[in-house]
């Protein structure tokens, strides 16, 4: 089956670190742009993050530049996402996408909560 | 930034009606405009990319017109699975990407 599948969320404290896993099967991951969507409870989808399927092109929001690490594992047909620095707005059912002009895959989503 | 403004925030009505969705974006972005559909409890799902082309296995109910700043995502006869959350999002600045803030379609 084609499909994406996020993990690594749970809770974190405000400052604390979470490292976002999508698992990627049924076609080939290296060719495809992929991007992290988040969507705050009970609100509407906000994208955060973009990586090419060639390096290095990566690009954020402003709201997660600089705390955020988008990157891939082509060998493991995995994308990634390092989140530092967590804030309690940080609080998002987080979405893993493939790209094709537009996000034709997207995934379950991983719930990241950031509380103390 | 371009932004997009969808309304109405809510729409409520009975299966069988045809629904009328509207997003309007803050300057023209050609027709490069996606409509996604989010039931509760699950991912979105693309339905219309460009405007007006439907995704392969999206029912021919669901159509999609407009270009430059107003566009619009009709479902022509409601089913009861159609009832969920509707998001326009632009390509117009890519790799960035825009989402309207949503319009519910509610069972009246």
């Amino acid at each position: 089956d084609v499909q994406l599948v996020e993990s690594g969320g749970g809770l974190a404290q405000p400052g604390g670190s979470l490292r976002l896993s999508c698992a990627a099967s049924g076609f080939t991951f290296s060719t495809y742009e992929f991007n992290w969507v988040r969507q705050a409870p009970g609100k509407g989808l906000e994208w955060i993050s973009y990586i090419s399927n060639k390096y290095p092109r990566v690009e954020y929001a402003e709201s997660v530049k600089g705390r955020f690490t988008i990157s891939r594992d082509n060998a493991k047909n995995t994308l990634y996402l390092q989140m530092d620095n967590l804030r309690a707005e940080d609080t998002a059912v987080y979405y893993c996408t493939r790209e094709f002009w537009y996000l034709n895959l997207w995934g379950r989503g991983t719930l990241v909560t950031v509380s103390s | 930034e371009i932004l997009l403004t969808q309304s109405p925030a809510t729409l409520s009505l009975s299966p069988g009606e045809r629904a009328t969705l509207s997003c309007r974006a803050s300057q023209s972005i050609s027709d490069s405009l996606a409509w996604y559909q989010q039931r509760p409890g699950q991912a979105p799902r693309l339905l219309i990319y460009g405007a007006s082309h439907r995704v392969t296995g999206i029912p021919d109910r669901f159509s999609g017109s407009g270009s430059g700043t107003d566009f619009t995502l009709t479902i022509s006869s409601l089913e009861p699975e159609d009832f969920a959350v509707y998001y326009c999002q632009e390509r117009n600045n890519w790799p960035s990407i825009t989402f309207g803030q949503g319009t519910r379609l509610d069972i009246k």
